[in-house]
């Protein structure tokens, strides 16, 4: 069974340049979420969608950040004028359900912004 | 703020014997406490859980003890194994997970 994919695996982006992430959640997952994780930091939290709907993005860092899950599956998330504090690993990770603690990750997409 | 803390940033143990990894967390809303397991390049793999209702929760080499009163959860690995050296991260479920910062665990053979 495939777990969580995403890509690409590594993003070099000149500042000021817009960059697309992309998940590939866990077929039959309903949840789905965003994490940022700096360098040396645990993830954090961005965003969250439960099937196609956007239920939380209180984590976003800034409205240069968006992201969508159209058809309750496949999630990108875009990054509009990339800043160099934009750089990180962006993870995502899908679950059965809400209510299912456990979460599973894929590799995620290294970031650099230059 | 961070909700979740792990106070040691990396652990040496020797191969066979007990890695011990601690957790913090300041909200007591917390009812599920999960750990993680990451390689380089690779994306934090599930470990073990434990809901906020036990104190302990097994599974093979690994043990999780939670004490709610204190705040405060420990990993336990026995016997560790050169395999295990790998970033651990505690994390506390509200919904999304918070995690700590990790911790680097290395087992020397």
């Amino acid at each position: 069974g495939a777990g969580v994919s995403q890509s690409p695996r590594y993003k070099v982006a000149k500042r000021g340049q817009d960059v697309a992430l992309r998940c590939d959640p866990i077929s039959g997952h309903v949840s789905l979420f965003w994490y940022q994780q700096a360098l040396g930091q645990g993830p954090e939290f961005l965003t969250y969608f439960q099937n196609e709907a956007q239920l939380d993005k209180s984590g976003l860092p800034s409205d240069r950040f968006f992201a969508e899950r159209p058809e309750g599956s496949v999630s990108t998330l875009k990054i509009q004028r990339t800043q160099q504090e934009d750089s990180a690993v962006y993870l995502c990770a899908s679950s059965v359900y809400r209510g299912t603690y456990e979460q599973y990750f894929g590799p995620g997409t290294r970031l650099t912004v230059t | 703020d961070q909700q979740v803390k792990q106070n040691s940033p990396s652990l040496s143990v020797q191969e066979g014997r007990i890695s011990i990894l601690n957790c913090d967390y300041t909200n007591s809303m917390f009812d599920y406490f999960l750990w993680y397991k990451k390689y380089p390049a690779e994306g934090p793999t599930f470990l073990i859980s434990i809901s906020s209702i036990k104190d302990k929760n097994e599974d093979g080499r690994f043990t999780v003890f939670l004490n709610k009163s204190a705040k405060h959860l420990s990993l336990h690995i026995v016997p560790s194994q050169p395999g295990d050296s790998a970033v651990y991260f505690c994390a506390a479920s509200g919904y999304a997970l918070n995690f700590g910062k990790g911790t680097s665990l290395l087992v020397t053979p």
